[in-house]
């Protein structure tokens, strides 16, 4: 495709179910990256996978988050036992290759934990 | 890790003038410092970037410098127009890594 895409755009859940958000980078790029965005601040980077494997994990707020990428195209980003400060926008982004530049974003999945 | 710390958070300008946003940050070690424009709902898209190696890179009406003694970048947008009304994020990468590490914003509108 032309971009980033993410589904589904915006999703609410009760507390404590499960959730996956799913990424499809830009066709090639080999590095993708998922980050947070809380109303008011910053993308906050959570992990990131060069190829299938998750090269820094270090930003996962714990363990009830999780992300997989295997066949290193499409993401997805597990959520278990939902809680209502997991609400927030969240991020999927990707670039060609690691650490030479711009990070190409999609328009995020919102994430409403009731 | 990295600490980006942005300024101002808010920024109200009248058409045509100049728009000044600044960054700092915390890690010696960071070397690439990008900017990023999110309009209201829409992605983050990079409007431009500087690497260490310049104190400053000019496109059009946007310029960015920085001063790595001092830990600082700015973005400076010049004939301020309507469509520059958004959300604008600095960020940093130390050299190797991956991350981004992101301020917290600079909502700028501009007043026709």
């Amino acid at each position: 495709g032309a971009g980033v895409s993410q589904t589904p755009s915006n999703k609410v859940t009760e507390k404590g179910k499960y959730v996956e958000l799913r990424c499809d980078p830009i066709s090639g790029h080999t590095a993708l990256y998922w980050y947070r965005q809380s109303l008011g601040q910053g993308p906050e980077f959570l992990i990131y996978f060069q190829g299938t494997g998750a090269a820094d994990d270090s930003g996962l707020p714990n363990d009830r988050f999780f992300a997989v990428r295997p066949e290193g195209s499409v993401s997805t980003l597990k959520i278990q036992r939902t809680e209502r400060g997991d609400s927030a926008v969240y991020l999927c982004a990707s670039s060609p290759q690691t650490g030479t530049g711009e990070l190409f974003f999609g328009e995020g999945s919102r994430l409403t934990v009731l | 890790g990295e600490n980006v710390e942005q300024h101002p958070s808010t920024l109200s300008v009248q058409e045509g003038d100049s728009a000044v946003i600044k960054c700092t940050y915390s890690d010696s070690a960071s070397n690439y410092f990008p900017w990023y424009k999110q309009e209201l709902g829409k992605r983050p898209q990079l409007i431009i970037d500087i690497r260490s190696n310049v104190g400053e890179k000019k496109d059009q009406r946007i310029a960015v410098t920085l001063n790595k003694t001092a830990k600082h970048f700015s973005l400076h947008i010049t004939e301020t127009q309507p469509e520059d009304s958004a959300v604008y994020f600095c960020a940093a990468r130390r050299t190797g890594a991956n991350n981004l590490f992101f301020g917290t914003g600079t909502r700028l509108t501009v007043i026709p």
